[in-house]
């Protein structure tokens, strides 16, 4: 059963600690993002990444960091200098092909800082 | 500088009737615009989308119509059911250079019974 998957569904986290969100797909998609949605906002570009051990930086990336050492995983780090955590973040991935548009989300993470 | 807009934060329509979502966007580049649908505590899923080179593209209730001299794009939703109360984003996709998709602030519909 294909699909994109994040865990955990919820995290709590300590000030001044690390926290990492696990995404992985096994849709064999190429590129693959994280968002972070607040309440009222839209769905904000944290990071990105096309290919193996290559990301971008999105509109918010400080605070943040990711890694791409597998196809299938793109996981992100919360750290400690990101001044409010709070939020739901959600993961995706698409083909890179052209005429495919579609973006396939996962279920999402909601971290609360405690 | 927000590219992709969507200016009314929510929509109230009634049960059988059409509901007109709305979008705006600023950058020529974009040349796919889709449209997601979202649960709270979900992620979003994909709806319909259209290419920069169609004005219309329609699949069983939904159809999306793209205005490139405005900007403008919309989403319509006939005969709507109250299933469809949900939040709606528009994003915006460039496949050249960095194929990324932008999105706006989305819509939240309530669809009256």
């Amino acid at each position: 059963d294909g699909g994109i998957t994040q865990s955990p569904k919820y995290l709590f986290r300590k000030e001044g600690q690390n926290v990492t969100l696990s995404c992985e797909q096994n849709l064999n998609h190429d590129a693959m993002y994280w968002y972070r949605q607040d309440p009222g906002q839209g769905l904000r570009l944290i990071y990105y990444s096309q290919i193996v051990n290559d990301f971008q930086k999105g509109d918010i990336a400080e605070g943040y960091s990711v890694s791409r050492e597998k196809k299938e995983s793109f996981p992100l780090t919360v750290t400690s200098a990101q001044k409010n955590p709070t939020a739901f973040y959600l993961c995706a991935s698409t083909f890179m092909a052209q005429g495919y548009t579609e973006a396939f989300f996962g279920q999402g993470t909601r971290l609360t800082v405690v | 500088d927000q590219q992709v807009k969507q200016n009314s934060p929510s929509l109230s329509v009634q049960e059988g009737r059409i509901s007109i979502l709305n979008c705006d966007y600023t950058n020529s580049m974009f040349d796919y615009f889709l449209w997601y649908k979202k649960y709270p505590a979900e992620g979003p899923t994909f709806l319909i989308s259209i290419s920069s080179i169609k004005d219309k593209n329609e699949d069983g209730r939904f159809t999306v119509f793209l205005n490139k001299s405005a900007k403008h794009l919309s989403l319509h939703i006939v005969p709507s059911q109250p299933g469809d109360s949900a939040v709606y984003f528009c994003a915006a996709l460039s496949t050249s250079g960095t194929y990324k998709y932008i999105f706006g602030t989305g819509t939240r519909l309530k669809v009256l019974a």
